[in-house]
């Protein structure tokens, strides 16, 4: 079993659609990280949590601590949203990172 | 502009000769990382650094060098290539390798043959 599960791996949306993409892991974290990437481009930042919730436009990401989840929120979708959102979890030796496989969004119009 | 900046963005060499992947970030960040990315592996962890003259092991750090002799550099020295490691490489640097967003460079894409 993996340390760090995503689901779904695979999600497609109509424009407008509200998404959620959800995180669970089985270790003791410091910090949670949401990133994105688009075909073919680098890796961008979103969040990186250790408790509770953060808002940056339409995104919205949570985390449980106790649960050991945390989702990642789209409101309003739009086809540029279209990308693999990657969950990664440092763990409470700082400086390990963890990633999960990824989840591949399509938003069509 | 703030940013890591990773040299070559592609590679091709063939199995045996040493390369190195260059890595450099202009944020003053304490926190340093490799990664490779391969399809249906996703994103696995080589090597860290969580400042100067300090760097650990990742999850995948076998046939991989690294050093950090000062703040902004982070070199992936690969000493004798083998087509498996053929992979997306990433590096990222954080202001701490605590609790500090991380900063991503281009991706350098290897091939081995």
């Amino acid at each position: 079993k993996n340390e760090v599960e995503q689901s779904p791996q695979n999600l497609t949306a109509q424009e407008g659609e509200f998404i959620t993409i959800n995180c669970s892991y089985s270790v003791g974290i410091s910090a949670l990280h949401w990133l994105q990437q688009h075909p073919g481009g680098g890796i961008v930042s979103l969040f990186m949590l250790s408790s509770g919730k953060k808002k940056h436009g339409r995104l919205i990401a949570t985390i449980n601590i106790q649960e050991k989840h945390s989702s990642l929120h789209i409101t309003a979708s739009h086809p540029r949203d279209s990308a693999v959102y990657i969950c990664a979890v440092g763990g409470t030796s700082y400086g390990k990172l963890t990633f999960g496989q990824g989840t591949i969004l399509t938003v069509h119009p | 502009e703030a940013q890591v900046t990773q040299n070559p963005r592609y590679l091709i060499t063939v199995t045996g000769k040493k390369l190195t992947v260059t890595c450099s970030q202009n944020m003053n960040h304490e926190y340093m990382s490799w990664y490779r990315q391969d399809p249906g592996l996703g994103l696995r962890q080589i090597y860290y650094s969580m400042n100067v003259e300090a760097t650990d092991k990742g999850d995948v750090p076998e046939g991989y060098k690294v050093s950090r002799k000062e703040k902004r550099n982070f070199p992936l020295i690969l000493e004798s290539p083998s087509p498996n490691q053929t992979s997306l490489y990433f590096c990222a640097s954080s202001r701490t390798g605590k609790l500090s967003p991380l900063h991503f460079g281009n991706g350098t894409r290897l091939t081995v043959t």
